[in-house]
């Protein structure tokens, strides 16, 4: 059972556009949600991250779009640049007590090219 | 470099062999996590340490499959007599806690069996 989906698998994208991405989840105990940034032959570093308290959190030209009622959550990546072609996760957690944030489900990721 | 330190990067087993991945958690940081990336997959979480205990391993197979974090030294992940199965990415991941929300991921030891 996977219980984040994301999509699109792949997607390409002009210099200067936007790049969207998104992702649904099934568990409502979920209550953070980070974005991770893979390059190949990298790890994973966490680019962005939300909390189901807020519908939009915005860092430099990446956001993030909360939809609590749909279950579902966005990254949007504006003026992309050629240096943001990467692989970029989704991925979600819960964190009472006695689970912890640390066991994050994953989206299986896009592949996001961005040409000059 | 105080960021997580994996290694070896690559590894190359035949069938029935013993892999072992170390990982070295950044700085400051006492829990370790390992995650298991299958081709064309998201990450999947495989168990969680802190020194010396093992908090959670709900992710990790049932056989075959070990983890440490001794006191002193690095956290070991331990695969016996490997299969092609296994063949995957194996990434360590560190916290300063386990509630808060954000893990630092090492650069990964590929593992390659034939």
């Amino acid at each position: 059972q996977q219980q984040v989906k994301q999509s699109p698998q792949s997607l390409i994208v002009q210099k200067g556009g936007i790049s969207i991405i998104n992702c649904a989840y099934e568990n409502t105990a979920f209550d953070y949600f980070p974005w991770y940034q893979q390059f190949p032959g990298k790890g994973p570093a966490l680019l962005i991250a939300i909390r189901p308290d807020v519908s939009e959190k915005k860092e430099g030209r990446f956001t993030i779009s909360f939809n609590k009622s749909a279950k579902q959550f966005s990254l949007h990546i504006m003026d992309s640049q050629p240096g943001d072609s990467a692989t970029y996760f989704c991925a979600a957690s819960r964190s009472y007590s006695g689970a912890g944030s640390y066991q994050l489900t994953f989206g299986k990721g896009t592949k996001l090219s961005v040409i000059p | 470099n105080a960021g997580v330190m994996q290694n070896p990067r690559h590894l190359v087993r035949r069938r029935g062999q013993e892999a072992r991945l170390r990982c070295s958690p950044m700085k400051g940081h006492s829990h370790v996590y390992w995650y298991r990336q299958l081709p064309e997959e998201g990450l999947k979480f495989m168990v969680y340490l802190q020194k010396e205990n093992i908090i959670d391993e709900s992710g990790m197979p049932k056989e075959r499959f070990s983890a440490e974090f001794p006191k002193e030294g690095p956290s070991i992940l331990r695969i016996q007599q490997v299969v092609r199965g296994d063949s995957a990415a194996y990434f360590c991941a560190s916290s300063q806690g386990p509630n808060t929300g954000e893990l630092f991921f090492g650069e990964g030891s590929r593992l390659t069996v034939l």
